[in-house]
């Protein structure tokens, strides 16, 4: 299969600490793109970074990309109780398709 | 709301009926995909468009589905003959590709949630 593979399956945090989860795919991509999945709001895109990039920020979400090792990882810094969700990868190998993994699912403790 | 908006939000409906749902993508968007979404799976693509053309169908998409959009704006995905291995969530996303812009951030409508009975 081609989508991304999401690890670990489920992470459970104290509210203020970071939150790692990494990415793995196996064939050269176009771009990858995160997308964070909760029931009040739907899939919303976090970050895209091209296959040329090796970091991407955006406010408290650091994203990496090696793609050396077809792998890559989403930090979220300074987790709060409103970053509980589920977080997909999404590998796209062309300019069209995004190939999602099973996500991480994040569990904010207050 | 100028986000992707999807039409109904929810459908229950008996095996072997029809359904239709609508997507309506972001105005200046000229690609629209859809995909489908089980519990606890990523989302898994379907089908795409730019403009009124259907550029790829997955495998995925028997001949029980089929995807419109006609005038290049709104999209219909319809189910014939429902199975319960139908029920899902379906989602549609939009995205601007063409020109200079060759990496393709997609926009995720809230989905249309199908329950076959």
């Amino acid at each position: 299969s081609q989508q991304g593979e999401e690890d670990p399956q489920a992470l459970s945090i104290q509210e203020g600490e970071n939150a790692t989860m990494n990415c793995s795919y196996k064939t050269s991509i176009n771009n990858l793109q995160w997308y964070r999945q909760n029931s009040g709001r739907g899939l919303v895109h976090l970050i895209l970074i091209r296959s040329n990039e090796r970091e991407k920020h955006s406010g408290r979400l650091r994203v990496t990309l090696d793609t050396s090792k077809k792998s890559s990882s989403l930090l979220i810094t300074a987790s709060r109780a409103a970053d509980t969700a589920s977080y997909f990868c999404a590998p796209a190998f062309n300019d069209y398709k995004l190939s999602f993994g099973a996500g991480t699912t994040v569990t904010v403790r207050a | 709301d100028t986000g992707v908006s999807q039409n109904p939000r929810h459908k229950i409906t008996k095996r072997g009926q029809n359904v239709t749902f609508r997507c309506d993508p972001i105005s200046e968007h000229n690609r629209l995909y859809w995909y489908r979404q089980t519990l606890g799976q990523g989302p898994e693509f379907l089908t795409y468009f730019q403009n009124e053309a259907q550029l790829e169908k997955s495998r995925l998409l028997s001949d029980r589905f089929s995807a419109e959009r006609p005038k290049g704006s709104f999209s219909t995905l319809e189910i014939q003959r429902t199975e319960q291995g139908d029920s899902a969530m379906y989602l549609c996303a939009s995205s601007l590709a063409g020109g200079s812009k060759v990496y393709n951030e997609q926009f995720f409508g809230p989905g249309t949630r199908l329950t076959v009975l």
